[in-house]
């Protein structure tokens, strides 16, 4: 069974950079038919995909954000990272990492997501 | 303008059915695109509820269905429980001079009377 776990800081001053981390256990990231993927969820918001890495290290991003993030992917270590950089207190959100097939688009599994808070 | 409209909130008392809708914007080229929906419970990961607009995966109550008709989509709950209060979004994709984007729904909050 696949399992995927966000980490990093949960706490970004504005203007800096985001940078979270998804492990993937039960599974590869080398895998052909799978997109990886970061969604979020602001307070009191919808959920808005950010964007996914092809294991080759191809990525699209969601065009409202496409200026400040960047996906990459380790296949060494079975982890993919997100880097969002000139942050500002919009970008505070539950941050989810999920695995997504190439043929059918949709999401699973998900992580339990990680709360990350823009604030000086 | 979001791609995907649903109601913000539906409710129904325990055993009851009830149906969320998920309608694709005019604006958008996608009609024919699969819907999937997920359900979001505060403190556990969001769980795939039906892919391909019809599809239940594997331990997924069958209490939970799809369905999809033209630029509208539908997930209804029959058998409401209590553990369905939740929130569900549907998705799908779309196009864009970039190529195609994931897109969600606005979601809808279910409460169990």
């Amino acid at each position: 069974q696949v399992d995927l776990q966000e980490s990093g800081p949960r706490l970004v001053r504005p203007s800096e950079t985001l940078s979270l981390t998804c492990s993937v256990s039960g599974g590869s990231v080398r895998s052909d038919v799978h997109y990886w993927t970061w969604i979020r969820r602001p307070p009191g918001k919808g959920l808005e995909w950010i964007g996914y890495v092809y294991y080759s290290g191809t990525a699209n991003y969601n065009p409202s954000l496409k200026s400040r993030v960047s996906i990459s992917i380790d296949l060494s270590k079975g982890q993919f990272s997100l880097k969002l950089n000139s942050v500002t207190a919009a970008d505070t959100a539950f941050y989810y990492c999920a695995r997504q097939p190439t043929r059918g688009l949709w999401f699973d599994p998900w992580g339990q997501g990680i709360q990350v808070t823009v604030s000086s | 303008q979001s791609v995907l409209t649903q109601p913000p909130s539906v409710s129904g008392a325990p055993g009851q059915r009830v149906t969320i809708s998920c309608t694709r914007s005019s604006s958008s080229t996608g009609a024919s695109y699969d819907v999937h929906w997920y359900q979001l419970i505060p403190g556990t990961a969001p769980k795939l509820l039906i892919y391909d607009n019809t599809n239940r995966p594997s331990g997924v109550p069958d209490r939970f269905s799809g369905s999809k008709s033209g630029t509208s989509a539908s997930l209804a709950i029959t058998g409401l429980q209590s553990e369905d209060e939740a929130d569900y979004y549907c998705q799908s994709y779309d196009t864009s001079l970039s190529g195609w984007v994931s897109v969600f729904g606005t979601g809808t909050k279910v409460t169990v009377l």
